[in-house]
C-alpha cells in the first residue's frame, strides 16, 4: 500500500518554463490537495479536488492550474514558472473532507 | 478563515524530558490533526483528534473543541522527536486543512 505518490522529488526550472507535478493515491480516497510550503512556515493550500470531476481553489491559486484526472490521480501545473513559486509541494488526500487526511513525500521545486 | 496558531514556536529540551505543544485556533473544527515534520521533511501523521484524547505511546494528545485549542503531550523525548510539529484544523465546509506555523522541537542527547 503505497499510500499517496508524488513525482518527480526534486526539479530545477529556469524562469518561464512549464512543468506538471503528479499525484496518484491507492486508498480510495475521494478528496484530493495541493499545498505549498515555503521556508520555516506552515503548508497553504494550492488547490483541491473533493470529488472526482470537481476542483475548486484553496489560499494560494494563483500561477497554478490542476487536474482530477480520475478518482484516483491529482496533477498541478505551472504554466510560466517564477521565482517565488519556488517552494516544496506536497499532495494530500482524505476519504471526504473532514476525515485523516494523509501526505506525498514532497517535491523540491527551485526556479531559477 | 480560520486561524491557528501554535506554540511555543521553538522548544529545546534534553533527551528524556517531557513537553506540551498548543495549538489555539479561533472558529469551530471538524477536524484536527497532529502532525511531524521529520528533518528530511516528510509529514508523518501523529494524530486525528476533533475531539478527546488519544494516545500512542509516548505522545499524546487532547483537544477541547469547545474552548478552542488542543495540546500534544511528548514524554520522555528521544533525539528522533527532532523536527516541527504541526496542528492543522478543518472548518464546518470540510474542504481544507488550515496549518499552524509549527513548533521546532530539537531534542538533545
Amino acid at each position: 500500500n503505497a499510500g499517496v505518490t508524488q513525482t518527480p522529488k526534486f526539479q530545477v526550472l529556469k524562469t518561464g518554463q512549464s512543468m506538471t507535478l503528479q499525484c496518484a493515491q491507492d486508498m480510495n480516497h475521494n478528496s484530493m490537495y495541493w499545498y505549498r510550503q515555503d521556508p520555516g512556515m506552515g503548508l497553504r493550500l494550492i488547490y483541491y479536488s473533493a470529488s472526482e470531476g470537481t476542483t475548486d481553489k484553496g489560499e494560494v491559486p494563483n500561477g497554478y492550474n490542476v487536474s482530477r484526472l480520475n478518482k484516483r490521480e491529482f496533477s498541478l501545473r505551472l504554466e510560466s514558472a517564477a521565482p517565488s513559486q519556488t517552494s516544496v509541494y506536497f499532495c494530500a488526500s482524505d476519504l471526504q473532507g473532514d476525515t485523516e487526511a494523509f501526505f506525498g513525500q514532497g517535491t523540491r521545486l527551485t526556479v531559477v | 478563515g480560520i486561524q491557528v496558531e501554535q506554540s511555543p514556536p521553538d522548544l529545546i529540551l534534553q533527551e528524556g524530558a517531557n513537553s506540551t505543544l498548543r495549538c489555539n485556533f479561533s472558529d469551530s473544527v471538524n477536524n484536527l490533526q497532529w502532525f511531524h515534520q521529520n528533518p528530511w521533511g516528510q509529514l508523518i501523521n501523529l494524530f486525528y483528534i476533533p475531539s478527546g484524547t488519544k494516545q500512542n505511546g509516548r505522545l499524546s494528545a487532547t483537544t477541547v473543541a469547545t474552548e478552542r485549542y488542543s495540546l500534544l503531550y511528548i514524554s520522555s523525548s528521544q533525539t528522533t522527536d527532532s523536527g516541527v510539529y504541526f496542528c492543522a484544523v478543518g472548518d464546518n465546509a470540510g474542504n481544507m486543512l488550515t496549518f499552524g506555523g509549527g513548533t521546532r522541537l530539537m531534542v538533545k542527547p
